[in-house]
């Protein structure tokens, strides 16, 4: 069946320009996780997502960083007036449910460069 | 606070012989363990999860690892390497204090000789 999928595969943006970044989930999935991976920071929690309610957006660096998600589906994680510092893969995993046991399926990722 | 160490960036192993990607791990209360595996320009895919019960998990391609509470690790394991199992290696963990982000160790490169 069909697994997490981002768009797009990579973008490249000018410092301060906004850029919006897509996850879709596996289908039946109620939650959803943007993670991003950087070579000094390694793998980061941004936001989690319980159907559309996010009840965990402690990985948020700042507030240029925000999330929706819609339909229990689809999340955007739209970035405002980038800096270079954002240039990271952008991953997005979805999960059955938000059991604890519950292992996340991840997307292939954005890769976000920011010139 | 929950955390997970790697303490090797890259292990070498020849082809046929067994390997180990060491994992261990600090959280208040009961852990819940993944490995995740990583190819050049693709997502984490999941291999295997410890949740409870035995303490040796199974998982994908012939993969293993064994969970010991006392010295806190979660090692992964496989009998006989193969060349293709060359990738980056991921351990994360969760607690049963409710937090549903992974936290991820710095991750493992697996180089497999032939």
């Amino acid at each position: 069946g069909a697994g997490v999928s981002q768009s797009p595969s990579n973008k490249v943006t000018e410092k301060g320009k906004d850029v919006e970044l897509r996850c879709d989930p596996i289908s039946g999935h109620t939650a959803l996780y943007w993670y991003r991976q950087s070579l000094g920071q390694g793998l980061e929690f941004l936001i989690y997502f319980q159907g559309n309610s996010a009840p965990d957006k402690s990985g948020l660096p700042s507030d240029r960083f925000s999330a929706e998600r819609t339909g229990g589906s689809v999340s955007t994680l739209t970035i405002q007036r980038t800096q270079q510092e954002d240039s990271a893969v952008y991953l997005c995993a979805s999960s059955l449910g938000s059991d604890l046991y519950n292992e996340q399926f991840f997307g292939p990722g954005t890769r976000l460069t920011v010139l | 606070a929950q955390s997970v160490a790697q303490p090797e960036d890259q292990v070498n192993v020849a082809e046929g012989n067994p390997l180990t990607v060491k994992c261990t791990y600090s959280v208040s209360g009961n852990p819940y363990l993944f490995w995740y595996v990583q190819y050049p320009n693709r997502g984490l895919q999941f291999l295997l999860k410890y949740i409870t019960g035995d303490n040796l998990v199974k998982g994908s391609y012939g993969f293993e690892a064994e969970f010991n509470k006392s010295q806190t690790s979660f090692h992964l394991k496989k009998p006989s390497a193969l060349v293709s199992d060359s990738a980056l290696y991921f351990c994360a963990v969760r607690d049963n204090g409710g937090r549903r982000a992974l936290t991820f160790g710095s991750g493992t490169r697996l180089q497999v000789q032939p």
